[in-house]
């Protein structure tokens, strides 16, 4: 079975562009989460999708942005970069139902922002 | 609030010991941990998981420990190898009405020396 896949892997974009990153769970897997990696603040949860829908949230700005598709496939957007914006962005898929909990991540996506 | 920290940045053992990796965390009603491993340039790696409802579980040389009384979670490597070697995650996911959100520590860098 194929794992979390995450495209493109590295990306290096300006102050004020936008950008979308996309993930493709493991086949069967409903829920996809995204989280941000740096090295201060660690690894923080930005949103999780489940069935098209955004089941939770965490503590980041409107900038970033999410959806999920049908196929379960999830993209984010974060709009109006800024410096900070630079880190590793992981999403990672479960099946999401209570009793299987196991989140698999991809490899992420390296975001450089000048 | 939800957090979860760890004891040490850094661990440094010798080939062939054991090493525990320490974990403190704060939410009381999280019911479920996880252990992440991270090398370099990869994302988490899923070690092994315990519920609340359990005090130990073993895994293929990893044992993950849980006191729910001092909320205290320590993962146990046995036999390290030069593989070993990455930064190790635990994190708590309370599951809140069906929804997923990780809290991650900050993590544990482990340096098996030959």
């Amino acid at each position: 079975k194929a794992g979390v896949t995450q495209t493109p892997r590295y990306l290096i974009k300006t102050r004020g562009q936008q950008v979308t990153l996309s993930c493709s769970p493991i086949s069967g897997h409903r829920s996809v989460s995204w989280y941000q990696q740096t090295p201060g603040q660690g690894l923080q949860f930005l949103f999780e999708y489940f069935s098209e829908t955004q089941r939770n949230k965490g503590n980041f700005p409107g900038r970033f942005s999410g959806r999920q598709f049908s196929n379960s496939r999830s993209e984010m957007n974060v709009s109006t970069l800024e410096l900070g914006d630079s880190a590793l962005y992981l999403c990672a898929s479960s099946h999401g139902q209570a009793g299987s909990y196991e989140q698999y991540f991809g490899p992420g996506t390296r975001l450089t922002v000048t | 609030g939800e957090s979860v920290g760890l004891h040490l940045p850094t661990l440094s053992v010798q080939e062939g010991d054991n090493s525990i990796i320490n974990c403190a965390y704060s939410n009381s009603a999280s019911d479920y941990f996880i252990w992440y491993k991270q090398e370099s340039g990869k994302g988490p790696q899923f070690i092994i998981d315990i519920r609340s409802n359990m005090d130990k579980r073993q895994g293929q040389r990893v044992t993950v420990l849980l006191n729910k009384t001092v909320k205290h979670l320590s993962l146990q490597i046995a036999a390290t190898q030069p593989g070993d070697s990455a930064v190790y995650f635990c994190a708590e996911n309370p599951w809140v009405e069906g929804a997923q959100k990780l809290v991650f520590g900050q993590g544990t860098r482990l340096t098996i020396n030959p």
